[in-house]
């Protein structure tokens, strides 16, 4: 799976959009992207995942650039408990390429009041 | 309601003494995976399986077992713990092209 570069750390206010990005230069044409995040020590929670097209459901929205090197992780609106580490993970989509998921050492989100 | 159910919660053993912590899944997945959690170290797969009777070493599999007899059970093994494997534990299940759900956790301490 492609290897994955996130800032350690991030701020943001709350009730304004947080930016997340990851760089997965090495990104092959048949793998995704997915971001999960955990909160404390409860266990990781899916977020999204897409392939090249942007993606956005009722937690987030995903922005893939179109040399697929890069993406954002949006949240709208972030509140107090979006604080948690987000991960972003690239792997395939079938096969044992599906069961293998590293997960790197993700960014720190604080929302601040 | 569709989940992840792990037990025990919480469990402190001895060193050597075989244990057993279970997972189980409602959701019909194919896929089942075992991690562990260790401060400065992250989340590293243990093992992992596509479907029943199929299973794959991940990134630490040293000294750990699973088994999946059934597509909804992935049980992890320690057959003599050890203080080194004391970690919070997590099961997480899913299907081919979704995102995986994870359970609660196990902490586990080996003394």
């Amino acid at each position: 799976d492609a290897k994955t570069t996130q800032p350690p750390s991030m701020d943001c206010a709350e009730g304004r959009a947080a930016n997340l990005p990851c760089n997965h230069s090495t990104i092959s044409g048949n793998e995704y992207v997915y971001w999960y995040r955990q909160i404390h020590s409860q266990g990781p929670q899916y977020i999204i995942h897409g392939l090249k097209n942007n993606e956005t459901n009722e937690m987030a929205s995903l922005i893939i650039t179109e040399d697929r090197k890069s993406s954002t992780l949006i949240l709208p609106h972030a509140t107090l408990r979006d604080t948690a580490v987000y991960y972003c993970i690239v792997r395939g989509s079938g096969g044992t390429s599906y069961g293998k998921l590293t997960f790197g050492q993700g960014t720190i989100l604080t929302v601040h009041p | 309601e569709a989940q992840v159910t792990q037990n025990p919660r919480y469990l402190i053993t001895v060193t050597g003494k075989k244990l057993t912590v279970t997972c189980s899944q409602n959701m019909n997945h194919e896929y089942m995976s075992w991690y562990r959690q260790d401060p400065g170290l992250g989340l590293r797969q243990i093992y992992y399986s596509m479907n029943v009777e199929v299973t794959d070493k991940g990134d630490v599999p040293e000294g750990y077992k699973v088994s999946r007899k059934e597509k909804r059970n992935f049980p992890l093994i320690l057959e003599s713990p050890s203080p080194n494997q004391t970690s919070l534990y997590f099961c997480a299940s899913g299907l081919a092209g979704y995102g995986y759900t994870f359970g609660s956790g196990t902490r586990l301490t080996v003394v």
